[in-house]
């Protein structure tokens, strides 16, 4: 079974719905992370967490929350969807101490 | 503002040539910058990473710093078409709550 895990793999919604992404792991990680990939732009951080109190925001969190509802699980969601958040999304995890990020195998999500 | 910046490409090496890809970062203060590998519709690999004070060699791949200049560089020697990939580069920044910041990325593809 895969270490990182993210549901679901694919998604298509319209403009202004509400969408959860999620993402599992059984690393036992304590860090956790939700990066979005654009064609030209790259990895770009959108939130991350240290542990299951610790929720940070990255560098393009607007339109977006998190919730780590426990060390394994950290969700994403896009409360009122929009175009411009079509995007390959990924979630990564990392232990303390190490340096070394395991990402998940994304989500592709398209927003209409 | 945190930039990572990599040319795009695409960069077309003969199997068995030494492959050299290259990525300039903006803050002064980064301490650790690392290499990832990301095939056509797969998630980033780590392949290696380095801190400030010194180049790493693991295998046919060596990551060395210039820190003057402000830029990492990855070398793959004799390259094989499994090479062929997206080899994006990261940067940890400290100041920014050890946020991790990816360039767009560099594709290479090896010729048999």
């Amino acid at each position: 079974d895969a270490d990182v895990t993210q549901t679901p793999r694919n998604r298509i919604t319209k403009t202004g719905k509400r969408i959860m992404l999620e993402c599992s792991q059984t690393k036992g990680h304590d860090r956790m992370y939700w990066y979005r990939q654009d064609p030209g732009l790259g990895l770009r951080l959108i939130y991350y967490s240290f542990d299951v109190k610790d929720i940070n925001k990255g560098e393009i969190s607007d339109g977006y929350s998190v919730s780590r509802q426990a060390q394994a699980k950290f969700s994403l969601s896009l409360e009122s969807a929009i175009p411009n958040q079509t995007a390959l999304y990924f979630c990564a995890t990392r232990d303390r101490g190490l340096e070394t990020q395991y990402f998940g195998p994304g989500t592709r999500l398209l927003v209409l | 503002q945190k930039e990572v910046e990599q040319n795009s490409g695409p960069l077309s090496v003969p199997e068995g040539a030494i492959a050299s890809l290259n990525c300039t970062y903006s803050d002064r203060g980064s301490q650790s910058f690392f290499w990832y590998r990301q095939y056509s519709g797969k998630s980033p690999e780590l392949i290696m990473f380095i801190y400030s004070n010194g180049d790493k060699e693991d295998g046919r791949f060596t990551a060395q710093l210039n820190k003057a200049s402000q830029y990492v560089s990855l070398l793959i020697r004799d390259s094989q078409p499994s090479d062929s990939a997206t080899y994006l580069c990261a940067v940890r920044y400290p100041n920014t709550g050890n946020q991790f910041y990816f360039g767009t990325g560099t594709s290479l593809t090896v010729i048999p």
